[in-house]
């Protein structure tokens, strides 16, 4: 069965700094990998996503992602961040493209 | 694009009485539609996946006759919370996959969810 693991369930940052969001799976088989954003009482929105081929993947907002199938990592970062960035990341795994199976989620707090 | 509702964003509703919610895909069409739960501070439970045409899929723990599921179109899902209870307090979200789009094709966009209270 697929799991997530995310180690950190609140990420303190300053403004501008860099961040790394830390997101761990487990599964058999191959996965389909993503990044989440949740703003307050907010649906998901979709910041990027590994399918296959190159294992750094950019999405939107200026984060990026690294898959590592040897850790089976899949950790999110953004070089500087802005207050705006401050909301709740969910990673998730699909096994198959079917259903998502979401880690806890980690909360981004950017201080000015 | 890509866009998917939910009606209502938030209701409240007496003991004892029946919700419905509705999720739809506003650009495209979606044969799977699949519906969450998401306590405070926690992440999202998949609840059930819906499927247009047939019946829903249940995750394991989810009582079917408590929680109505119907696709009756490639726009519409919607979810039926029946007799609700106080524990059945929670904001649901609902996500869609696009069934012709190959770029999304393991993708799910969702809704902006639906804040339920129970009292």
């Amino acid at each position: 069965a697929q799991s997530v693991t995310q180690l950190d369930s609140q990420v303190p940052v300053f403004e501008e700094a860099p961040v790394e969001l830390r997101c761990n799976y487990s599964s058999s088989v191959s996965v389909y990998l993503f990044w989440y954003v949740q703003y307050p009482n907010q649906g998901l929105q979709l910041l990027l996503k590994y399918l296959s081929g190159s294992t750094l993947v950019k999405g939107i907002n200026g984060f990026e992602a690294e898959f590592n199938k040897s850790q089976t990592s899949f950790h999110l970062r953004k070089p500087s961040v802005h207050i705006s960035d401050t909301a709740e990341y969910f990673c998730a795994v699909s096994e198959g493209g079917n259903k998502l199976v979401f880690g806890a989620g980690t909360i981004l707090r950017v201080k000015s | 694009g890509a866009v998917v509702s939910q009606h209502p964003s938030r209701v409240i509703c007496k003991s004892g009485t029946s919700v419905k919610i509705e999720c739809r895909s506003l650009d495209f069409q979606a044969t799977t539609m699949f519906w969450y739960r998401q306590f405070p501070k926690q992440s999202l439970m998949l609840m059930a996946t819906s499927n247009e045409g047939s019946k829903a899929t249940y995750e394991q723990g989810v009582e079917k006759d408590k929680f109505l599921i119907n696709h009756a179109s490639l726009t519409l899902s919607t979810l039926t919370v029946t007799s609700a209870h106080p524990e059945d307090s929670s904001f649901y979200i609902c996500s869609a996959r696009d069934s012709e789009g190959l770029a999304g094709a393991y993708e799910q966009y969702f809704g902006p969810g639906t804040r339920l209270t129970v009292t």
